[in-house]
């Protein structure tokens, strides 16, 4: 199998506060790993691909300085949103690819909420 | 020109039915495709994966996909209420020398009882 577990799955926070959330492959070393972001009723949005040893590679119009993403092993990446915001409050959700294979697997999601 | 579109719906059959899921992407050099579930407040878990042209059956489930086209389906026979969510379609593209999956903005289709 594939297990992608992520934590924590609801986090509330107070406006200006940092958040790290981790997502971690259980069964399988992940080269590479996703992180999204949904907002509702829309669509999961990629926000950075982070490979293991090497700095993210964020998407357009994603704040590298507010959202840190560190891969410093195979099997675990961390997200970090720093000096949050009430417009930062999503769905975040990342995705470990295993090596060899096509499939993504994803974890289950946090929930942020930032007040 | 969206990466990948879908009709965001929704989508309603009765318990039963055909439901026909569709979606198209612009990337040309494409090369897999995927189907996943996602329920309301959960993450999106993964029902089926297309490589080639052709159809790919998995129990109730059909892909198909056509290159020429670009575009990919999904159907789902004898529907059922516990199907009710939406269906988002993702494409592995390459992007700056990574390989990233990218997601339509999904169908929400609704089977009644």
């Amino acid at each position: 199998g594939a297990v992608v577990s992520q934590h924590p799955s609801r986090v509330i926070c107070k406006s200006g506060t940092s958040v790290k959330i981790e997502c971690r492959s259980l069964d399988f070393q992940a080269t590479t790993m996703f992180w999204y972001r949904q907002f509702p009723k829309q669509s999961l949005m990629l926000m950075a691909t982070s490979n293991e040893g090497s700095k993210a590679t964020y998407e357009q119009g994603v704040e590298k300085d507010k959202f840190l993403i560190n891969h410093a092993s195979l099997t675990l990446s961390t997200l970090t949103v720093t000096s949050a915001h009430p417009e930062d409050s999503s769905f975040y959700i990342c995705s470990a690819r295993k090596t060899g294979r096509d499939g993504y697997t994803f974890g289950s999601g946090t929930r942020l909420t930032v007040v | 020109q969206k990466e990948v579109e879908q009709n965001s719906g929704p989508l309603s059959v009765p318990e039963g039915a055909i439901a026909s899921l569709n979606c198209t992407y612009s990337d040309r050099g494409s090369q897999s495709f995927f189907w996943y579930r996602q329920y309301s407040g959960k993450s999106p878990e993964l029902i089926m994966s297309i490589y080639s042209n052709g159809d790919k059956e998995d129990g109730r489930f059909t892909a198909q996909l056509n290159k020429a086209s670009q575009y990919v389906s999904l159907l789902i026979r004898d529907s059922q209420p516990s199907d009710s969510a939406t269906y988002l379609c993702a494409v592995s593209t390459m992007n700056t020398g990574f390989q990233k999956l990218v997601f339509g903005t999904g169908t929400r289709l609704l089977v009644s009882p």
